[in-house]
């Protein structure tokens, strides 16, 4: 069946404009994540929300990021005024909870600010 | 402060050999720690979840360890093969008793198998 997908793979943008990066789930899953991965590092929790509602969303570094489910499926993580430090792969995985609570991850979105 | 630690010098080891990787995390009381294998240009892919209350899990040529008290997880894979070869990244539970779904990651180590 289909995994989680993102979109698009790969984004390049100029400091200060705005993105928008999308993550379809796999169908049916409830809990969706959202991460940031950098060189050598492992992925950082950024959001998790659950159904519709945003469960916890206390690794959005600051005000500019803002990510929304208004369906409960599709994501979508919004970034205003980029910054060159905001370059990462952008990481979003979905879950239907289960006994392992196991996580699907998306290829990722490749961020590059310039 | 809060940490997760995972040697970050790449493992390298001989075809066929037990390659043995360490997750150690301070200051977090999780109620549970997954395992996950990350190819490059690719995101995790889940391989294993031990609880608190659990010392061991396998899964075919895989063992996992917890210690609560020593705060570490051990993870093996015998009979290396060069398709092991990876990055692994553990995954604390950190959310507590009202947050099942929160995970902070370490940031992995790579494994190389030489054949």
């Amino acid at each position: 069946g289909a995994g989680v997908s993102q979109t698009p793979s790969n984004k390049v943008t100029e400091k200060g404009k705005y993105v928008e990066l999308r993550c379809d789930p796999i169908s049916g899953h409830t809990a969706l994540y959202w991460y940031r991965q950098s060189l050598g590092q492992g992925p950082e929790f950024l959001i998790y929300f659950q159904g519709t509602g945003a469960a916890d969303d206390s690794g959005l570094p600051n005000d500019r990021f803002f990510a929304v489910r208004p369906e409960g499926s599709v994501s979508t993580l919004k970034i205003q005024r980029t910054e060159r430090g905001d370059s990462a792969v952008y990481l979003c995985a979905s879950s239907s909870g289960g006994i392992d609570n196991e996580q699907f991850f998306g290829p990722g979105t490749r961020l590059t600010v310039l | 402060s809060q940490k997760i630690e995972q040697n970050s010098e790449a493992l390298n080891i001989q075809e066929g050999k037990t390659a043995t990787l360490t997750c150690n995390y301070t200051n977090y009381s999780p109620a549970y720690l997954q395992w996950y294998r990350q190819d490059p240009g690719r995101g995790p892919v889940f391989l294993l979840l031990i609880r608190e209350n659990e010392k061991e899990k396998r899964k075919e040529r895989l063992k996992v360890t917890f210690d609560t008290t020593l705060k570490q997880s051990l993870f093996h894979i015998t009979a290396s093969q060069p398709a092991d070869s990876a990055t692994y990244l553990c995954a604390l539970d950190v959310g507590g008793p009202y947050n099942f779904n929160k995970f902070y990651f370490g940031s992995g180590t790579k494994l190389n198998v030489k054949p």
